[in-house]
């Protein structure tokens, strides 16, 4: 119930090509979904976040789409760049009394 | 710069030992997390302080201990060491505990168990 399942385990895509990072939960306590992106060496840092009341939330080249009755959301990555090579996070937390879930992190890899 | 301070950022020390990990969130953050991230790993919640009270437990051995101080800054204290300690050891802090806001890491302690 407390996990967050995430897929693929890594991914190589063209530069300019489009990366997409899936995720699953169980819990339906979970409210909040933010994703994080973590460079070697480097603490996670917030990327995109999203609320289950809405669909789909975009920012930049960065899009969460949400499917609330399928638990799942998914992280696109549009014109994706080398320097978008990183291991990308996402999370899930309810609203009063639970902490973050991680899933177990995919590890992008973007060809120039 | 997420604002979260975590000192020393690399330590190497020898089996049985004992180290403390420092953690300072970022300023009006009352909840501070730990983490610990093994080589090609994820992040594996530990535990949870919010204002100097223990707020949740995870996958954190006995061997561990953690606390948070009146000003807020947390350590997370590493006894009677093994090799399979070796790992990044992230802080994290937030607002307030039980809010839908998000949590902002550190750079993270390397520990390294020789």
């Amino acid at each position: 119930q407390q996990q967050v399942k995430q897929s693929p385990q890594s991914l190589i895509v063209q530069k300019g090509g489009i990366s997409i990072i899936n995720c699953a939960y169980e819990n339906t306590a979970f409210d909040y979904f933010p994703w994080y992106q973590q460079f070697p060496g480097k603490g996670p840092a917030l990327l995109i976040a999203i609320r289950p009341d809405v669909s789909e939330k975009k920012e930049g080249r960065f899009t969460i789409s949400f499917n609330k009755s399928a638990k799942q959301f998914s992280l696109h990555i549009m014109d994706s760049q080398p320097g978008d090579s990183a291991t990308y996070f996402c999370a899930a937390r309810g609203d009063y009394g639970q902490n973050f879930v991680f899933g177990p992190g995919t590890r992008l890899s973007v060809l120039p | 710069d997420s604002g979260v301070t975590q000192t020393p950022k690399h330590l190497i020390t020898a089996t049985g030992q004992r180290v403390t990990l420092r953690c300072s969130p970022r300023s009006g953050d009352l909840s501070v997390y730990w983490y610990q991230q093994s080589l090609d790993q994820g992040l594996q919640f530990l535990i949870q302080y919010y204002n100097g009270e223990e707020r949740a437990k995870g996958n954190i051995l006995e061997r561990f201990s953690a606390q948070q101080f009146p000003d807020l800054h947390s350590e997370l204290n590493l006894s009677s060491l093994e090799l399979g300690d070796s790992a990044l050891y992230f802080c994290a802090s937030s607002e307030v505990w039980g809010a839908g806001n998000t949590i902002y890491f550190g750079e993270g302690s390397w520990l390294t168990v020789v």
